[in-house]
């Protein structure tokens, strides 16, 4: 199975702030990767899908890079409403496994 | 609008089973993979299974291989997950997802999630 990993866990930042979160394969997915977006009591939400396109409807903001092993989800202006636990996701291979998750919330 | 339904949960025992169902609207149901993933309390997202749009193709987590079932009802528009055999670690909300975003030469991203439905298994 493809393990997948992220970092940081957690982060504190302020509206306005540029925010990295990093997502490691344990083996090449090609570009394979998808990030979520998930607030308290919903549903996941599509961000980034294939590595780097942004899903329908999701602002500009937010942009993905990476292939192989190692890939970043980019939020290039923190706005309130992006506080909340993203999560990058391989669909390379079965079983489809997701990262830990790394938490985004208010310094 | 596309609208995905889980129903189904609840408290089981141990040993016990249950069937979640997932009733699926605003889109052709039959030509979407679709997928079951899983979040007990207050922790991070579990892919549990998946099922191709014909129902002939089905995946599954290692975790559950053997005790859960994916399957569909193309006429009825109702993807189904029977869990047998539940343990206190399968307590967690049930998401259903319809994998509509198709990347290259056949992964796909999830793009429409349910509200999810809650399974707890306690004696």
């Amino acid at each position: 199975d493809i393990q997948m990993t992220q970092s940081p866990s957690s982060l504190s930042a302020s509206v306005g702030d540029r925010v990295t979160i990093t997502c490691r394969a344990s083996q090449s997915i090609s570009s394979y990767l998808n990030w979520y977006q998930q607030k308290p009591g919903k549903a996941p939400n599509l961000l980034i899908y294939a590595a780097s396109s942004l899903h329908s409807g999701v602002p500009s903001r937010f942009s993905g890079s990476g292939s192989g092993t190692d890939f970043t989800l980019t939020i290039s202006s923190l706005q309130p409403e992006d506080f909340a636990t993203y999560y990058c996701q391989q669909s390379y291979s079965t079983p489809r496994t997701f990262g830990p998750g790394t938490t985004v919330d208010i310094k | 609008e596309v609208q995905l339904v889980e129903s189904g949960g609840g408290l089981v025992q141990p040993g016990g089973s249950l069937r979640l169902s997932c009733a699926a609207s605003g889109f052709t149901f039959s030509s979407y993979w679709m997928h079951w993933v899983r979040q007990a309390p207050g922790k991070g997202l579990v892919w549990v299974s998946r099922i191709n749009s014909d129902g002939n193709t089905t995946n599954y987590a290692d975790s559950v291989k053997g005790r859960f079932t994916i399957s569909r009802d193309n006429a009825k528009n109702t993807l189904y997950l029977q869990m047998n055999s539940l343990r206190a670690e399968d307590t967690a909300v049930y998401y259903c997802a319809r994998a509509g975003v198709v990347i290259g030469s056949g992964g796909r991203a999830c793009d429409y999630w349910g509200q999810g439905t809650l399974v707890t298994v306690s004696s």
